[in-house]
Formats: C-alpha cells, structure tokens, sequence
C-alpha cells in the first residue's frame, strides 16, 4: 500500500529553527509537495521538489531524498503564526497526490 | 480576486437526504478536485476531473457522485447521506498534474 509517515505533533520556540521529516511509500513519484494548514482553514502551497536537494524560498527550506524515500521542511526564525499544520503528500504515479496525516506545529514564545 | 469559492459554508443534513457541495473555479484550471478530510487522517481523494467532460474515482469514491459540465464548476453529491460522510470537504484546483493545487475553503457537513 501507500503511505506517508510524519511527526503528529512539534512544539518549538519563537525564533529557533524547526525541521519536520516525512518519509514516504508510494506506487512511483512524480514529485513531493508541502502545504501549510491554518486550523479551520484551507491548505496553501509551500512547496515543491521533484529533484534531489534543497529548494529555498524565504525562511523556509525542502529537501528530498528520492532514494531513501525522505523529505523534510525546515523553518527559520520561528514566528508565531507559523503554529499550523504542515502537510506533506507525494504524487504518485498516476499523478494523484498521496497525503500524510500531517504535522501540528505548535510555537511558543 | 481569482479563487475558488465553495457553498455552503457548513451545513447539518439528516440521514438519507441527498446533498450537493458546489464548487467554482475561476482561474481556467483544467483539473479539479474534491476531497474529505477528517481528525487524525490525512486529505483523501474522493472523485478528479483533470478536464472538462471527464470524471475519474479517487480513493474513496463510494456514496457519492460529480460532473463536469464546465471548465469552472465541479459539484459533489450525496445521494442518500449517511452519517460516515461527516466530513470537512475541501474542492481544489490545478493548471496541470503535477502543478501545485490550490483549495477552497472548505464546506463543514454533518450528517445526524
């Protein structure tokens, strides 16, 4: 079957670094994406990698690893809107997107 | 300002009644989306469009139904909703396969 796998729950500080992991299954890979979730909100594109490596954008960082089936989102300088779910989904080969369970990312100050 | 617009916002329905979630696009997008999304689980496919004309099954199809008639309009329905399909749905859209999908809000259904 296909799955994704990543931390139900993070708690970090206000202006310190956080990374959340995802490892994933799927029948083939045509690319990995993040999305943040406000609660009671909808989800907002993050992200996108398809190529192994890091992808930048602002205080936030992705990286895959086709090979180990891995990919991570890391955030800088914590703020506290940045409390939010982060959701990781892979699309597979049918190009449909497999989702994870997502991340609840709780900030403290 | 471009989006996608979900009615109604929320809704109580009793079992058995049927039910439509309307969805509207208007950023020309050729694929569209609807999913369910419930505590604990992650987004789950429920029926795509990747164009106007043409509908395919996602991952949990059973017990409801959709068309595309239009570019911009995808509707969900509920034949005869049960109670399981208590759900937050959320419509998204995408200007290809593998392009990022962008959501609406999201209708909140409760089924008693």
């Amino acid at each position: 079957g296909q799955n994704i796998d990543q931390p139900t729950e993070m708690t970090a500080t206000e202006g310190a670094i956080v990374q959340i992991n995802c490892t994933y299954q799927t029948s083939g890979f045509n690319g990995l994406f993040w999305y943040q979730q406000h609660a009671g909100e909808a989800p907002t594109f993050l992200s996108y990698n398809v190529l192994d490596g890091l992808e930048e954008k602002g205080r936030f960082s992705s990286f895959l690893s086709r090979s180990k089936g891995y990919s991570y989102l890391l955030l800088k300088e914590l703020q506290m809107k940045d409390s939010a779910s982060y959701l990781c989904a892979v699309m597979d080969s049918n190009y449909q997107l497999i989702w994870g369970a997502g991340t609840k990312l709780i900030i403290k100050p | 300002i471009a989006g996608i617009t979900q009615a109604p916002t929320s809704q109580i329905l009793a079992a058995g009644r049927r039910m439509t979630l309307r969805c509207t696009q208007d950023m020309r997008h050729n694929a569209m989306y609807w999913y369910r999304q419930d505590l604990g689980l992650g987004l789950r496919l429920i029926h795509y469009s990747n164009t106007a004309g043409t509908t395919g099954k996602g991952e949990v199809p059973d017990g409801y139904s959709v068309s595309r008639a239009n570019t911009d309009d995808f509707p969900l329905t509920l034949a005869s909703a049960v109670p399981s399909q208590t759900s937050v749905y959320f419509c998204a859209s995408s200007s290809g396969s593998n392009q990022p999908q962008h959501f609406g809000d999201g209708t909140r259904l409760s089924i008693l």
